[in-house]
């Protein structure tokens, strides 16, 4: 199995300060033959099911504000948010769907400070 | 709109079943694999289990492989889970949610409770 790792488990960041979180996974999720990485980045409010924020690691979805980016290839991946509004404040997880069983970061705590 | 419901969820007695239905509607809920992915309490995301389009293909994660049995009805729009042979550690929130690429949307979840 494909073992994700977050960093930090937890984080507190200032209103309007940069929100950095990495993931990293046991083994490449890069697929060579189309250059994608089969990563996603999701965010959880209290109380709510997850929302897709970013796919194949750098693309967000639609809708998801553009403070919000994903970078990163083969086994280490960041989330930044760039400028942290109250309404940011979830739990975020990162995911591969390289192969089964897809596995999902940890999770990383995101408070304002 | 596009979107999932589930039902089914409730409390099971240890060893018992229940099955869990995943309503869809929206989009063409038979051109889609889909996926179940649960939520123990105050705990992370994990994979259950998913289904190709034709409900051909299924895998399970190892700790409910050979318990649990995922399909589909395309002409409902329906994805099921049954669950067999409970134990308190499959307490979750469980969620239906589409795939192709990352998971979206995501159900509001139904909550299995297994306990005696």
């Amino acid at each position: 199995d494909i073992v994700m790792t977050q960093s930090p488990d937890s984080l507190a960041v200032s209103l309007g300060e940069r929100a950095t979180i990495n993931c990293k996974s046991s083994q490449s999720i890069l697929y060579s033959s189309n250059n994608k990485n089969n990563l996603a980045w999701y965010q959880q409010k209290l109380g709510q099911p997850p929302k897709l924020l970013i796919n194949w690691a750098s693309t967000r979805e639609s809708g998801v504000p553009d403070r919000f980016s994903g970078s990163g290839s083969g086994t280490d991946f960041t989330l930044t948010i760039s400028s942290l509004q109250a309404e940011d404040v979830a739990v975020y997880y990162c995911q591969q769907y390289y192969s089964t069983p897809y596995t999902f970061g940890q999770g990383t705590n995101l408070e304002i400070k | 709109e596009v979107q999932l419901v589930e039902s089914g969820g409730g409390l099971v007695q240890p060893g018992g079943s229940v099955r869990l239905s995943c309503a869809a509607s929206g989009f063409s809920f038979s051109s889609y694999w889909m996926h179940w992915v649960r939520q123990g309490p105050g705990k992370g995301l994990m994979w259950v289990s998913h289904i190709n389009t034709d409900g051909s293909t299924t895998n399970y994660a190892d700790s409910v492989r050979g318990r649990f049995t995922i399909s589909r009805d395309n002409a409902k729009n329906t994805l099921y889970l049954q669950l067999n042979s409970l134990t308190a550690e499959d307490t979750a929130v469980y969620y239906c949610t589409r795939g192709g690429g990352g998971f979206d949307p995501w159900g509001q979840g139904t909550l299995v409770t297994v306990s005696s």
